[in-house]
């Protein structure tokens, strides 16, 4: 079945380091790949998408995320995180071969002062 | 700049009450989905709608669940007799179509369900 995961159920960086969160899919298509955030409360934002081309996407707030497809793996990178980075992030995957959308389990940022 | 919206922002209802929930998908858009979200949860699929009928269900699509786009803009989402464990975040999304280079979800707001 197709299923995305994120394999850290919570981080928790300082402000102004570094930020990795992961991501892999199964199934032998490559999806489309999403990255979302929500803040407490909140709807679903999207950070960034990758449909096909150049691996590595740029999206808003400062966020990138670098497609590999040798890894199955689609991980969110920011350089420096600032303490309103704090949310829940999701990565998504789009099998457009069945008009199917799964999202992952989430992975709870903690910005530590 | 076009956008899925949502309402109720907020509901809350008594065990067994049925619940409908609605959604303005963007106007030129045809593809539809349902997905909820239990508080402190995953993301969930539910249910996906094409050209007036279901195109596919999760096993959580149950017989209390329906959807219908009853007048060309609106999509709805009811469910019959609402339990508890079906408090949670509900979000519509919208998508224009499916094909290389799109299949992009625009989600809306959400709606918040609370059953007593």
């Amino acid at each position: 079945a197709q299923s995305v995961t994120q394999p850290d159920i919570h981080i928790t960086v300082s402000e102004g380091a570094s930020l990795e969160l992961r991501c892999n899919y199964s199934y032998g298509a490559t999806p489309y790949l999403f990255w979302y955030v929500q803040s407490p409360g909140q709807g679903l934002q999207l950070l960034l998408k990758y449909f096909s081309g150049d691996t590595l996407v740029q999206g808003i707030k400062g966020f990138e995320a670098e497609f590999k497809r040798s890894q199955s793996s689609f991980n969110l990178r920011k350089p420096s995180v600032h303490w309103s980075d704090a949310a829940e992030y999701f990565c998504a995957a789009f099998w457009y071969n069945n008009n199917d959308m799964r999202f992952g389990a989430g992975t709870r940022l903690t910005v530590k002062p | 700049e076009p956008e899925v919206t949502q309402t109720p922002s907020h509901q809350v209802t008594q065990m067994g009450q049925e619940v409908i929930l609605r959604c303005v998908p963007i106007s030129n858009h045809l593809y539809f989905y349902w997905y909820r979200q239990i508080l402190g949860q995953k993301v969930e699929f539910l249910v996906s709608f094409y050209n007036n009928e279901i195109s596919e269900k999760s096993e959580i699509f149950d017989d209390q669940f329906s959807v219908e786009r009853p007048d060309g803009s609106n999509f709805t989402l009811k469910i019959r007799s609402t339990k508890l464990e079906d408090s949670a975040m509900y979000f519509c999304a919208s998508s224009p179509h499916t094909g290389v280079g799109t299949g992009e979800l625009f989600f809306g707001e959400g709606s918040r369900l609370t059953v007593l």
